[in-house]
């Protein structure tokens, strides 16, 4: 099945630790996001990436990193200096080359402090 | 920041009955998308609108958008007990791309047996 695949389901960071969340899609798609969601909110973004080797910030990314390598994969740190990581998780993709501005949502990650 | 802002923020209705939600923006957009999640789950699309239509139908859906009065409507039509979930509205401002859509709060959509 073509798609978007988050792991792990859950996770836990203890104090000073940093955690990384995977994201992998087999869509073929160019972009690829990282979301974050806390409990009755929206939707705020953190990072996202137009294409290999390139990404850019979102409005809430001090504290996170990215990588994009190669176009499968787009994971996410979240360092010690993310002082309140604990909120569900969301990565996501879309191919807007190809007119296509609906965005695939992989079915996240709950991060939760110790 | 958050463009997009949904009403009512919960709603509660019975089986059958028609549901209605919506989405006021701020800034001109490029189209207006709905999604919708269930708990503990990723955001599945629903229905894009683009700046020059007015109406869309999809299924039971049916979205509305007045750019006048900058603001959308969800209607989910004979509701089922599986259209529970939460309803959001995402706006892609007017010159920018999808890197630049922004999510409302959501509304919560409980529909009953």
């Amino acid at each position: 099945d073509g798609g978007i695949t988050q792991s792990p389901k859950y996770l836990f960071r203890k104090e000073g630790q940093n955690v990384t969340l995977s994201c992998e899609q087999n869509l073929n798609h160019d972009a690829m996001y990282w979301y974050r969601q806390d409990p009755g909110q929206g939707l705020r973004l953190i990072y996202y990436s137009q294409i290999v080797n390139d990404f850019q910030k979102g409005d809430i990314a001090e504290g996170y990193s990215v990588s994009r390598e190669k176009k499968e994969s787009f994971p996410l740190t979240v360092t010690s200096a993310q002082k309140n990581p604990t909120a569900f998780y969301l990565c996501a993709s879309s191919n807007p080359g190809q007119g296509t501005e609906k965005l695939f949502f992989g079915s996240g990650t709950q991060l939760s402090v110790l | 920041s958050q463009q997009g802002e949904e009403d009512p923020q919960a709603l509660s209705i019975q089986e059958g009955e028609n549901a209605t939600m919506n989405c006021s923006y701020k800034t001109s957009i490029n189209n207006l998308q709905w999604y919708r999640q269930n708990s503990g789950r990723g955001l599945v699309h629903l229905i894009l609108i683009r700046s020059n239509e007015r109406e869309k139908h999809s299924g039971r859906l049916r979205v509305t958008l007045d750019t006048s009065k900058k603001s959308s409507s969800l209607l989910i039509t004979a509701s089922r007990a599986a259209d529970t979930a939460s309803y959001f509205c995402a706006t892609e401002p007017r010159g920018a791309g999808s890197y630049q859509l922004t999510f409302g709060k959501g509304t919560k959509l409980s529909v009953i047996p």
